[in-house]
């Protein structure tokens, strides 16, 4: 079975500043694809950034980009530029390539990041 | 753009009451999952369907049960509410073919058991 494990249960960073959310994974398969997720309080949970175990490039989405280290199995999140809406619970999740897309999402338990002003 | 709703934000039972959630998607998706949300333990797979009428197991079905009697609609069941059961629920849906697609998520339905 997979695993996602984030080692930061809540992380804090000024305004403007570059912050780091860690994710590790343990996983056999060689086709998978790994997300994070964000869940800003009392909204629903929407897709940040996604990465497909086979591309070596690292995914960007504007202020996103991640770290993916695949021998190392991790996939860190970068958010340059911290806005006050940044602030979330941040979920990293892993799913199975073999299947046809049926697969759930293994979770990591989260990171609650503070935006401080 | 995709909506998945839940047909309740908040939820109090009492225990042994049967429970339903409901989810509904509108973008024609195959694939319906539910989780569970808890503090600490991030999201857990409770079920999924792939199609009407076809579910699976997840990673904690114990004491639930699911419904998908239309492509649109996916029903969590709490057969006899516990208070352990007492958690958030989000429901997801998602298209069905390989790749990195997105599972779209509801608001979420706060069930609390007393």
């Amino acid at each position: 079975a997979q695993t996602v494990t984030q080692s930061q249960p809540e992380m804090s960073v000024q305004e403007a500043e570059t912050v780091t959310l860690s994710c590790t994974y343990d996983t056999s398969e060689s086709d998978y694809y790994l997300f994070w997720y964000k869940q800003p309080p009392s909204r629903q949970m929407i897709l940040v950034i996604r990465q497909e175990a086979y591309k070596q490039q690292n995914a960007t989405e504007n202020r996103f980009s991640v770290n993916f280290q695949k021998a190392a199995k991790s996939f860190s999140l970068k958010i340059s530029d911290s806005q006050l809406g940044d602030a979330a619970m941040y979920f990293c999740a892993y799913r199975s390539g073999l299947g046809g897309g049926a697969d759930g999402l293994t979770f990591g338990k989260g990171t609650h990041l503070i935006i401080q002003p | 753009d995709v909506k998945v709703t839940q047909s309740s934000r908040y939820l109090v039972k009492r225990t042994g009451e049967k429970v339903f959630l409901e989810c509904v998607q509108d973008m024609d998706h195959e694939n319906m999952f539910w989780y569970r949300q808890d503090p600490g333990l991030g999201l857990r797979l409770i079920y999924f369907s792939y199609d009407v009428k076809m579910k699976e197991k997840g990673d904690i079905p114990e004491g639930y049960s699911v419904s998908r009697e239309k492509k649109e609609r996916f029903s969590l069941i709490l057969e006899s509410a516990s208070t352990n059961q007492t958690s958030m629920y989000l429901c997801a849906s998602s298209l069905d073919y390989r790749g990195p697609h997105e599972q779209y998520f509801g608001p979420g339905t706060r069930l609390t058991v007393t």
